[in-house]
């Protein structure tokens, strides 16, 4: 079973609207940390936002947000005021503690383009 | 500034020839990995290392090979023995394997067989 599961291939938003980026998980690990990067036509690949599995409240960095719901095993990002910038593909990644050996899992990623 | 540095970024490999791709980091990570990324697609843990001397296959090891000889290296030798080597590279290092470390990655190396 996948562990990482993005099902947007690609997503579109206008210039300073808000997009949500969807991200599910599986594991049965209780401990576990979930994270956003941005990769953009360059290559790199660059941290937005960490959540952790016993975090009480949502992550949040800037104009990004992590809408965690633990029950459901989402971890959506949320992009508010998106910029032109802002258009790369992004990736969901889990590392599990305890039955993983710490390794990390990435989906597939969303392309996101924002549009002028 | 502190960082992981790849090299190189652009490889071009005859088929039946090992080639060795770099990475180096001066952040004092004590963990070191190598992903492969296809196009359109997310990334797969080829080796990973927690520790000096010591480093673990990933999902897709078969036709790679590793070395952990100095904290700051992690060398990646794609063999003949790796079918379908063209893809990106990525090398990341994070401070330990605990779940709140993000991973810093390089810029990637793309391995083209010819």
């Amino acid at each position: 079973a996948q562990k990482i599961t993005q099902t947007q291939p690609g997503m579109f938003v206008q210039e300073k609207e808000a997009v949500t980026l969807d991200c599910t998980y599986d594991t049965s690990d209780p401990s576990y940390g979930l994270f956003w990067y941005k990769q953009p036509s360059s290559g790199e690949m660059i941290f937005l936002i960490y959540q952790g599995s016993y975090d009480q409240q949502n992550a949040t960095e800037g104009r990004y947000s992590l809408n965690f719901q633990k029950a459901r095993k989402s971890a959506n990002l949320v992009i508010s005021a998106s910029q032109l910038g802002d258009s790369a593909m992004y990736f969901c990644a889990m590392r599990e503690v305890n039955t993983n050996a710490g390794k990390s899992t990435f989906g597939d990623g969303t392309t996101l383009t924002v549009k002028p | 500034d502190g960082g992981i540095t790849q090299s190189p970024k652009y490889l071009f490999r005859k088929e039946g020839q090992n080639v060795t791709l770099s990475c180096e980091q001066n952040l004092n990570h004590d963990a070191m990995y190598w992903y492969r990324q296809d196009p359109g697609q997310g990334l797969r843990l080829i080796y990973y290392s927690q520790i000096v001397n010591d480093f673990q296959k990933g999902d897709i090891a078969e036709g790679y090979s590793v070395s952990r000889e100095k904290k700051e290296s992690f060398p990646l030798t794609v063999t003949s023995a790796q079918k379908n080597p063209t893809a990106f590279y990525l090398c990341a290092s994070s401070s330990g394997g605990a779940s709140q470390y993000e991973q810093f990655f390089g810029p990637g190396t793309r391995l083209t067989v010819l």
